[in-house]
């Protein structure tokens, strides 16, 4: 089955500045990965997906990149805000299920 | 816009009793979604729903099973609960491929519910 790696578990960057949170995948039949953000109590929040025939998506400060070669993806969240302190979960898709990622938990440090 | 709803949102239950939670998804949303997360860790699916009938299955137990109604509700039994059964509990739906409508991967997922076993 599909197996999704995350790296860091952890991440501190000052207010304003970029994060880049990083996962790979195993299986070359996944097609859609989403993020997803939690906050402490919450169900997980999409906060945006990019599907296997697009290299790249951007909506306002959140970016997330696709190399389907080295089965990577990586989110990017610039000019950072203490709102985005969460643990953000990567995801992929094969099938009908999402495996996720073990999660980086981004503190903003004001 | 309306979102998924689930309930009950905390369940105390004791061990080797059942528990029934409930999932209500997005007006519209034809296939829901199950997955159990334990503290501290990522969401882990359970079992799928499309036009109620089950189209995937994951790590759920045997002493789980779960149903979607006419109305594309969903209920998750548990029967038999073990400790180890406490996390939290979400839900998530989609809409699902239809009659002139594309396929859409996107999974909204409910608030959860807490379900800890004593």
């Amino acid at each position: 089955g599909e197996n999704v790696e995350q790296h860091p578990s952890t991440l501190s960057v000052q207010e304003g500045d970029s994060a880049v949170i990083k996962c790979t995948y195993s299986d070359s039949a996944s097609n859609y990965f989403p993020w997803y953000k939690q906050e402490l109590g919450k169900g997980p929040q999409l906060i945006i997906d990019i599907r296997s025939n697009v290299g790249e998506k951007k909506d306002q400060r959140i970016a997330v990149t696709l190399n389907k070669t080295a089965k990577h993806f990586s989110l990017h969240i610039t000019e950072t805000q203490p709102e985005d302190s969460a643990v953000y979960f990567c995801a992929a898709k094969a099938n009908e299920k999402l495996t996720f990622g073990t999660g980086t938990r981004l503190t903003i440090i004001p | 816009a309306a979102g998924v709803i689930q309930s009950p949102r905390h369940l105390i239950k004791e061990k080797r009793e059942t528990a029934t939670l409930k999932c209500y998804p997005i007006p519209r949303h034809d296939t829901v979604y199950w997955y159990q997360q334990g503290p501290g860790q990522d969401p882990q699916f359970l079992i799928s729903f499309y036009e109620k009938m089950q189209s995937d299955k994951g790590s759920i137990p045997d002493r789980f099973s779960a149903q979607q109604f006419s109305d594309y509700h969903s209920e998750l039994n548990m029967s038999s609960l073990e400790l180890g059964d406490s996390a939290l509990y979400f839900c998530a739906s989609s809409l699902g491929a239809g009659f002139g409508r594309a396929l859409s991967y996107e999974q909204y997922f409910g608030p959860g519910t807490r379900l800890t076993v004593t």
